[in-house]
This record gives C-alpha cells, sequence and structure tokens, in this order.
C-alpha cells in the first residue's frame, strides 16, 4: 500500500503557484520523498526528489517540514502543460524496491 | 541520460493472441526491471520485478504463466501477454533501475487493447 496520502484533485489558475500537499506520517529515516507526474496516456516523469532539506530544480521546488512527516511540491509558474496527476511517493533510493504509486493529485490548470 | 524506449505504444489485439512489449535502457543498462499495468481511472500497480538473468519475481494475483518476462540483458526486457483476453486491456508501463544509487526512470508505456 501507498505510503502517502494526497488530495484527489487541485485547480490552479495559469501562471499562478500550485502548491501540492502530500501526508507521509509513516516514512522511515532512510526514505526519500519522490514526486513524479503523469500525464494522460504516458509514462510518468520524473520532478523531483528529497530526503529532509528543501529542494529545488528548473522544474520545481520541493518543501519537506522539519519532521518529515509531510512535504509540498511547488511548481512556481503553472502552464496548461502541467495538467497531470501528480504522486508523491516514499521510498528508499537504496536496494532494488519498486516505487509504490498511490492515487495521487489530479491537478487542473485553468487558462 | 537515462532514455528509455518502450514499444508498441499501442496495440490492438484479438482474443486469444499473445502481444510483446519491449522496453529498452538506451544509454544505461538496468540490473533490474520493474513492470507496472494501469487500468483506467487507476493509478499504476506493479505486477513483476525481473533481474537481469533471473527469473521474475511477481505480484499475488498476476498469473506468471499469463505473462512472461523476459529479461536476458541489461539494455532490454520485455513482457509478453499470452492467450490475451479483453480483460487484459490496460496500459502497461516498464521502469528499468540501473542500480541503488541511480533514480528511477519509466517508459512510455503501452496501451493493449484486446477486442
Amino acid at each position: 500500500d501507498a505510503k502517502t496520502t494526497q488530495p484527489p484533485s487541485m485547480d490552479c489558475a495559469e501562471g499562478r503557484a500550485a502548491n501540492l500537499p502530500c501526508n507521509h506520517s509513516t516514512i522511515s529515516g532512510n526514505e526519500y520523498v519522490y514526486w513524479y507526474r503523469q500525464i494522460h496516456s504516458q509514462g510518468p516523469q520524473y520532478i523531483i526528489h528529497g530526503l529532509k532539506n528543501n529542494e529545488t530544480n528548473e522544474m520545481a521546488s520541493l518543501i519537506i517540514t522539519e519532521d518529515r512527516k509531510s512535504s509540498t511540491l511547488i511548481l512556481p509558474h503553472a502552464t496548461l502543460r502541467d495538467t497531470a496527476v501528480y504522486y508523491c511517493i516514499v521510498g528508499k533510493s537504496t536496494g532494488n524496491t519498486p516505487l509504490v504509486f498511490g492515487k495521487g493529485t489530479r491537478l487542473s490548470v485553468i487558462a | 541520460g537515462a532514455v528509455v524506449s518502450q514499444h508498441p505504444s499501442w496495440v490492438i489485439c484479438k482474443s486469444g493472441t499473445s502481444v510483446k512489449i519491449e522496453c529498452r535502457s538506451l544509454d544505461f543498462q538496468a540490473t533490474t526491471m520493474f513492470w507496472y499495468r494501469q487500468f483506467p481511472k487507476q493509478s499504476l500497480m506493479l505486477m513483476a520485478t525481473s533481474n537481469e538473468g533471473s527469473k521474475a519475481t511477481y505480484e499475488q494475483g498476476v498469473e506468471k504463466d499469463k505473462f512472461l518476462i523476459n529479461h536476458a540483458s541489461l539494455t532490454l526486457s520485455t513482457l509478453t501477454v499470452t492467450s490475451a483476453h479483453p480483460e487484459d486491456s490496460s496500459f502497461y508501463i516498464c521502469s528499468p533501475r540501473q542500480g541503488w544509487n541511480y533514480g528511477y526512470t519509466f517508459g512510455s508505456g503501452t496501451r493493449l487493447t484486446v477486442v
């Protein structure tokens, strides 16, 4: 079973920041927080991941709370092409364990 | 880096026939391959895990004789759906992994429709 809880859907106005929350209260000390997104009929696309520090890349920022029980993915300037299902996943970077997908958040960016 | 090629992107087949899906890691060697399937409006569900040169490990409820996985090389893995039935219609996604210190990559998926 997925170890994360996300809202099923969110709307965001085009050009505004999209803030997607994720709860992972049972995360272990050696587990990372991964974010992927899936645009309709495509494979999952990597966005960002982190352990305990906040992370930023060209796509998004990841804010992880100090107790690591929750995180927020931030898309700074959402575009229509960011409409997708966003998955927050906790997993270990070591070993050959697969990522376990939950139901994700369906983000709709509205013009 | 970490380019994955999955073919075909979509296929329609008749009931009772077999379909082969290929997954290639183009610029890295995949020691482990994960295969997922996704039914409409649902999330990705892990079907099986295979390590190069070894037999695949299947998740509970996935028939190993129906979903044949071959991972004979570090750059190619195949999933064959044998004697396909309409209930096998789904979106199949491969996920090759280079090793423990690398990220998770995914193929673009194969939409299988069995008629």
